[in-house]
């Protein structure tokens, strides 16, 4: 348990929905990352949050948005959902103390299917 | 284009066996490696990271670093069948706590 919370856990949309997916921090983390997980492929980051601000972006299109709350917690939204969207997508976050805190710890994830 | 380039496997290595993982990274300005277990159908988990040239053990794991050649590796002494998953490794950018993974070595540890 890495106290990261992800939802939902799985979902099927169909191709030129969009879809918003939702994590909350492990307790006295102020980063949150989120990465996409092909079949057969490790993460690729999409983007990094810390405090409300994005702090970096991946290869990724605009399609492909977020926010972050005062509590921390996070949202990741795609537009336009397209077949190669289908993935698991992982909330990470990270920001304890010492140089542990860089390290990022997984939630359970989100299982996208796009039909 | 900042790389972790990872032998895909599968590794099969018998029940009590000592399984070595290894990964190269790109970027030399990487500082810190981290490595993660991956079970099928689940989310990555932490094993340990390394930011010190040289070994550093944890439990039946042994992470070893050599920034030169920008290889880090994973050793799992005693392998168990409850090893049997995938492994990722990544490297952080600078210090930016963006990582790069590598696609992953598949383990197959034997009864």
């Amino acid at each position: 348990e890495t106290g990261v919370t992800q939802s939902p856990t799985h979902l099927i949309k169909t191709r030129g929905q969009q879809v918003t997916l939702r994590c909350s921090s492990q307790s006295g983390h102020n980063t949150v990352s989120w990465y996409q997980q092909a079949l057969g492929q490790g993460p690729q980051f999409i983007f990094q949050y810390y405090r409300e601000e994005e702090n970096g972006r991946g290869n990724f299109p605009p399609r492909f948005s977020g926010l972050q709350f005062p509590n921390y917690s996070s949202e990741l939204n795609v537009n336009a959902l397209e077949l190669d969207d289908s993935a698991l997508y992982l909330c990470a976050s990270s920001g304890g103390q010492g140089r542990s805190g860089n390290t990022i710890y997984f939630g359970e994830g989100s299982w996208l299917t796009v039909v | 284009q900042k790389e972790v380039e990872q032998n895909s496997g599968p590794l099969s290595v018998p029940e009590g066996a000592i399984a070595s993982l290894n990964c190269t990274y790109s970027d030399r300005g990487s500082q810190s490696f981290f490595w993660y277990r991956q079970y099928s159908g689940k989310s990555p988990e932490l094993i340990m990271f390394i930011y010190s040239n040289g070994d550093k053990e944890d439990g039946r794991f042994t992470a070893q670093l050599n920034k030169a050649s920008q290889y880090v590796s994973l050793l799992i002494r005693d392998s168990q069948p409850s090893d049997s998953a995938t492994y990722l490794c990544a490297a952080e950018e600078g210090n930016f706590n963006k990582f790069y993974f590598g696609s992953g070595t598949k383990l197959n540890v034997k009864p």
